[in-house]
């Protein structure tokens, strides 16, 4: 199975300041039809998780700007610009490239 | 409105069998792929498996052994059946389609005699 290695396991940022979480895949996320099948998904605390981004780079409907994804083949990164305090949780890169899909570990972002 | 709400047992014994039920509204099983993820206590998110809106279904290759994904599309339900079940399965139980960001609220699954 695909494993995805998040980094850092956590992170403390400051209210307005960037947030970076990597993603690294054991195996290359771009599929035969030249997509990459790679999410980001945030967990706020007792909640359900919520898609941000797919396709590497896509947000997905309602995701400020201020979310970006990034990368190909076996790096990703996921950049939060000007750390809000809704932006709080777990995130969570996941890949539906290889079978079976798998999530990576996740990165708990906390607030400063 | 879309809406997906698991339901089932609390509490299941060792080496029982788990049935949850997702019942879907707002949208067709025959047009949407439903996940079932799982997370420990205090820990990650894990895939479980799938049904394909054609019917067919993927299974996490380490759970394959024990778990079956089927569905009731006169009912707008999933049905998940895990059988063997160990203190390690202890965990919520979510039901979603992932592509589409709709998921249930979970439902908390505790294994112990």
């Amino acid at each position: 199975d695909v494993v995805l290695t998040q980094t850092p396991v956590s992170l403390s940022v400051t209210l307005g300041d960037q947030a970076s979480i990597s993603c690294r895949s054991s195996q290359s996320l771009e599929y035969s039809d030249g997509y990459t099948y790679l999410e980001w998904y945030l967990q706020k605390p007792g909640q359900s998780p919520q898609l941000l981004i797919y396709g590497v780079s896509n947000r997905f409907s309602g995701v400020p700007d201020r979310f970006i994804g990034s990368g190909s083949g076996t790096d990703f990164t996921l950049k939060i610009s000007r750390v809000e305090p809704e932006d709080l949780g777990v995130y969570y890169c996941f890949q539906a490239t290889h079978d079976p899909p798998t999530f990576g570990s996740g990165t708990k972002l906390e607030i400063k | 409105q879309v809406q997906l709400k698991e339901s089932g047992p609390g509490l299941v014994q060792p080496s029982q069998t788990l049935s949850l039920t997702c019942t879907v509204s707002g949208f067709s099983l025959t047009s949407y792929t439903v996940s079932w993820v799982r997370q420990p206590p205090g820990k990650g998110l894990e895939w479980i498996g799938a049904i394909w809106s054609g019917g067919s279904t993927d299974y996490n290759s380490a759970l394959k052994s024990r778990l079956s994904i089927s569905r009731d599309t006169s009912k707008s339900q999933v049905l998940l059946k895990m059988n063997s079940l160990q203190t390690e399965d202890t965990a919520i139980y979510f039901c979603t389609v992932l592509r589409e960001d709709y998921w249930g609220q979970g439902v908390m699954v505790t294994v112990s005699s």
